[in-house]
């Protein structure tokens, strides 16, 4: 069983705040992502990392900011949300393993973020 | 441009049956091709991962094929259980890049009826 947590599990709150998805994982884990899935839709990268200090943008454009201070800490930050942002946010993480890497990825359960 | 198309959209089994599930891709250069479960208000969690020069994978009931030539790979599951609802996802990844990108299918919806 994969060691990857995220909190909240869900999120309702109103339009212009700030909110912080948080993920951690007790692997080891070098490399970390976010993801943004709506219903029926495939899983869009976000954010990556290949490890402290490491952020990338991901394919789908967003608003958000992530951070890695620590190994196993990943927070993903909307300075001021919007209906928009309304979706399911995915935190995932895999060991490194170099090019082309056989490892599977280890995904939280998600935080499901409502913005009204 | 690197597409993954899963087939049927939804599928409605009878518990005890079993069934398939489609996956065409065009990702190249190819790396692996991996098949998720994903259950409702979870994560996807990893069932098999196949490499070029493998064809076949099994995870208990869970059999991945996977034809490298004509992209196509299949998931089938044996002697289904109501256990076995969930959105099933098919992720290519190629390997033109460090990070080994995925491409991700939208799944399969499988419903097991009692």
């Amino acid at each position: 069983e994969a060691d990857i947590y995220q909190t909240p599990r869900y999120l309702v709150i109103g339009t212009g705040k700030k909110i912080t998805l948080e993920c951690s994982q007790t692997m080891g884990h070098d490399k970390m992502y976010w993801y943004q899935q709506d219903p029926g839709m495939e899983l869009h990268l976000i954010h990556y990392s290949y490890g402290v200090n490491s952020t990338e943008k991901g394919d789908l454009s967003s608003e958000s900011t992530v951070s890695r201070i620590r190994t196993e800490h990943f927070p993903l930050t909307l300075e001021s949300a919007r209906p928009s942002h309304t979706s399911q946010y995915l935190c995932a993480s895999s060991p490194d393993r170099g090019l082309g890497s056989n490892q599977p990825q280890h995904f939280g359960d998600g935080t499901r973020l409502s913005i009204l | 441009k690197n597409q993954v198309e899963q087939s049927p959209q939804s599928l409605i089994i009878l518990e005890g049956k079993n069934c398939t599930l489609q996956c065409n891709y065009t990702v190249s250069p190819f790396s692996n091709l991996r098949w998720y479960k994903q259950d409702t208000g979870r994560g996807p969690v990893s069932l098999t991962i196949m490499t070029f020069s493998e064809n076949t994978k099994s995870n208990g009931r869970y059999t991945a094929t996977l034809d490298a030539d004509t992209k196509q790979s299949s998931l089938h599951i044996t002697a289904s259980q109501l256990s076995d609802s969930a959105s099933y996802i098919c992720v290519v990844s190629d390997r033109g890049s460090t990070l080994g990108r995925l491409y991700f299918g939208r799944g399969t919806q499988l419903t097991v009826w009692p």
